[in-house]
């Protein structure tokens, strides 16, 4: 069964970090671009960063770039997000997405369950 | 990285047919034929429904259907049915590897 299965969520305080996991299967990781979506409470959906399927090109949107870093592990195969500097409004479910093609192209027919991350004091 | 545009709300009676826009810019929409949608009922993952403009992932019914005209891409919903009341958002690739989404539509089902 083609399965993406999200863990890492949790509280953080403003300024601190989290490290959010993606665990696949059913499918060949190594080749598909994975990317981060987010979702905050009553919002929309807001794309984060995005990873080749190589891991060797990423991408960030402008609200996330420099503190959050987004890498895999083919061999694992599991897609990572790592989230520094955080701020109130990071506070979102963050899902992981399997995009179509091998580079981040939107197409993301495969998504995970979510994991909540709140950020607050 | 500007949200494409989407109207807030739409809604349609059962059988009758709706259509939702996503209004972008040269840089995304208009660009390159990455536009996708998504179908999210409350409380789960979002589902794809369109891909390329066009085109429906397999178990997606023939009443979905894509297309697109100049920077503003149109989701139709023919042959409305209650199961399809949910929140739809589109998506364009907005080139170096950047993707971007619309803010969301609700869909009633009246």
């Amino acid at each position: 069964e083609v399965q993406l299965l999200e863990s890492g969520g949790g509280l953080q305080q403003p300024g601190g970090s989290l490290r959010l996991s993606c665990a696949a299967s059913g499918f060949t990781f190594s080749s598909y671009a994975m990317s981060w979506v987010r979702q905050a409470p009553g919002k929309g959906l807001e794309w984060v960063s995005g990873i080749t399927g190589s891991g060797d090109t990423t991408c960030y949107a402008d609200s996330v770039k420099g503190r959050f870093t987004i890498s895999r592990d083919n061999s694992k195969n599991t897609l990572y997000l790592q989230m520094n500097s955080l701020r109130a409004e990071d506070t979102a479910v963050y899902y992981c997405a399997k995009d179509r093609y091998g580079a981040p192209r939107g197409g993301f027919d495969i998504w995970g369950q979510g994991t909540m991350v709140t950020v607050s004091s | 990285q500007s949200a494409l545009t989407q109207p807030p709300s739409a809604s349609g009676s059962p059988g009758q047919s709706v259509t939702i826009s996503c209004t972008g810019t040269s840089s995304d929409v208009g660009g390159y034929n990455y536009v996708s949608w998504y179908q999210q009922h409350s409380g789960k993952a979002p589902k794809l429904m369109i891909y390329e403009v066009t085109k429906r992932p397999s178990g997606v019914p023939d009443r979905f259907s894509g297309s697109r005209s100049g920077n503003t891409a149109s989701l139709t919903v023919s042959g409305l049915q209650a199961e399809d009341e949910a929140d739809y958002y589109c998506s364009s690739y907005a080139g170096s590897n950047n993707l971007v989404f619309g803010g969301g539509t609700k869909l009633t089902v009246l």
